[in-house]
């Protein structure tokens, strides 16, 4: 049964820090990895999906990488702003199913 | 915005109680899926609809039902609600074969009483 983590589960930094969320994942039998964030109280948005083949995918200041054999996915937030605070998810999608499987969190607070 | 809308937003309703949620997928999106994300955790898979048919299921029991119609929209029903209903319910949509990024709603916010 795949189960995915999140750590850590809360984090607080000053503005402009880059930053690292970690997500690991117990089956390396995935379709793809994909990474959300959920302001409160409010849906999913995608930031970035990476495919089983691929090793990273970047999009402004975000890069996501993920090492399948290894279970671990890592994203990274350059120079952190207050306007990145929020929970980021990460979710992986198995082989046989459409369905995702997502960690708890890592709520993230950026202070000015 | 995703292009998926979620109706309504926010219900409050008692235990024992059925209700209905509704969900607009993002035109060409012929596949649904529906999921629960109680206070302080990660949503959790209900299930999935192709084409109409159901085309997986998470850990929920009967009580929990859906419906997909030809005009991309899709109905989350769930009877004798308990307390432990209380959550936001997301639907998600995505189109088959194109890199397959779910798009999720704004979800809705139910609670039990």
């Amino acid at each position: 049964k795949q189960e995915v983590t999140q750590i850590p589960a809360a984090l607080s930094v000053p503005e402009g820090e880059n930053l690292v969320l970690n997500c690991s994942f117990t089956d390396s039998a995935i379709y793809n990895l994909q990474w959300f964030r959920q302001d409160p109280g409010k849906g999913l948005t995608s930031l970035l999906l990476i495919q089983s083949s691929q090793r990273e995918q970047t999009s402004g200041r975000l890069n996501a990488s993920l090492d399948k054999s290894s279970g671990r996915s890592t994203l990274y937030i350059a120079a952190s702003q207050p306007g990145d605070s929020a929970t980021y998810l990460c979710a992986v999608r198995g082989l046989d199913t459409g369905k995702l499987i997502f960690g708890q969190g890592t709520t993230l607070q950026v202070k000015p | 915005e995703t292009g998926v809308t979620q109706s309504p937003t926010h219900l409050i309703k008692t235990r024992g109680q059925q209700v209905t949620l509704r969900c607009s997928s993002q035109s060409g999106h012929n596949t649904v899926s529906w999921y629960q994300q109680a206070l302080g955790q990660g949503p959790q898979f209900i299930f999935q609809y192709y084409r109409e048919e159901e085309n997986g299921r998470g850990n929920f029991p009967p009580r929990f039902s859906g419906l997909q119609f030809p005009n991309y929209s899709s109905e989350l029903n769930v009877n004798a609600l308990e307390l432990d209903d209380s959550a936001l319910y997301l639907c998600a949509s995505s189109p088959i074969g194109v890199g397959e990024t779910q798009y999720f709603g704004p979800g809705t916010r139910l609670l039990v009483l």
